[in-house]
């Protein structure tokens, strides 16, 4: 039973163009989420998170936003870079004493130049 | 220049024998974790450890061993009871179990023929 969604698989986008990455979730006791972009052959590296308490946050070109009861979450790129192309994968933690990361099975994003 | 690193980068291994991937921190991290890719999905979490000497077993342990007898050091053991050990595997740490962003190592891409 996958917790943490990512339904679309791979996107096109024209460089200069905003991306946007959707992610849901179905464990309301997630209460972090965070963004982490992964090229070929290499580990993850962590872009932006977000605390349940908050709807939005923003860093440079990036920014996520939560919507709790639609346990969704979205993460907008703009404007997209071809250096952006990569798997992006959404990841939850939640309350208890293991706080271990959920994540979603990624999507791929290209940017066109 | 604090980081992760796990080697190698990539391992082949004859089915039937025991593998152990290296993973070093030093970032002075207390929680350190393993995590394997498939293609097309996310990253699921085989073991975690938050202090030296305990580790905890995560979602798809079995066919896995892992040991903390340093806290830079968190090796993991593929074993010839792990019925499907060919993956990306990566390690990551993080401050502690509460602390949210955890950090990657480059990955270990095991094949097993």
């Amino acid at each position: 039973d996958q917790q943490v969604k990512q339904n679309s698989p791979s996107l096109s986008v024209q460089e200069g163009r905003i991306s946007i990455l959707n992610c849901d979730y179905t464990n309301s006791m997630f209460d972090y989420f965070l963004w982490y972009k992964k090229y070929p052959a290499e580990g993850p590296t962590f872009l932006i998170s977000i605390s349940s308490i908050k709807d939005k946050n923003e860093d440079g070109r990036f920014t996520v936003f939560l919507n709790k009861s639609a346990k969704h979450l979205s993460l907008h790129i703009v404007p997209s870079q071809p250096g952006d192309s990569a798997v992006y994968f959404c990841a939850a933690i939640g309350r208890g004493s293991a706080r271990q990361l959920t994540f979603g099975s990624g999507t791929q994003l290209t940017v066109l130049p | 220049d604090g980081g992760i690193t796990q080697s190698p980068k990539y391992l082949f291994r004859k089915e039937g024998q025991n593998v152990t991937l290296s993973c070093e921190q030093n970032l002075n991290h207390d929680a350190m974790y393993w995590y394997r890719q498939d293609p097309g999905q996310g990253l699921r979490l085989i073991y975690y450890s938050q202090i030296v000497n305990d580790f905890q077993k995560g979602d798809i342990a079995e066919g896995y061993s892992v040991s903390r007898e340093k806290k830079e050091s968190f090796p993991l053991t593929v074993t010839s009871a792990q019925k499907n050990p060919t993956a990306f595997y990566l390690c990551a740490s993080s401050i502690d179990l509460q602390g949210y962003e955890q950090y990657f190592g480059p990955g270990t891409r095991l094949t097993v023929t």
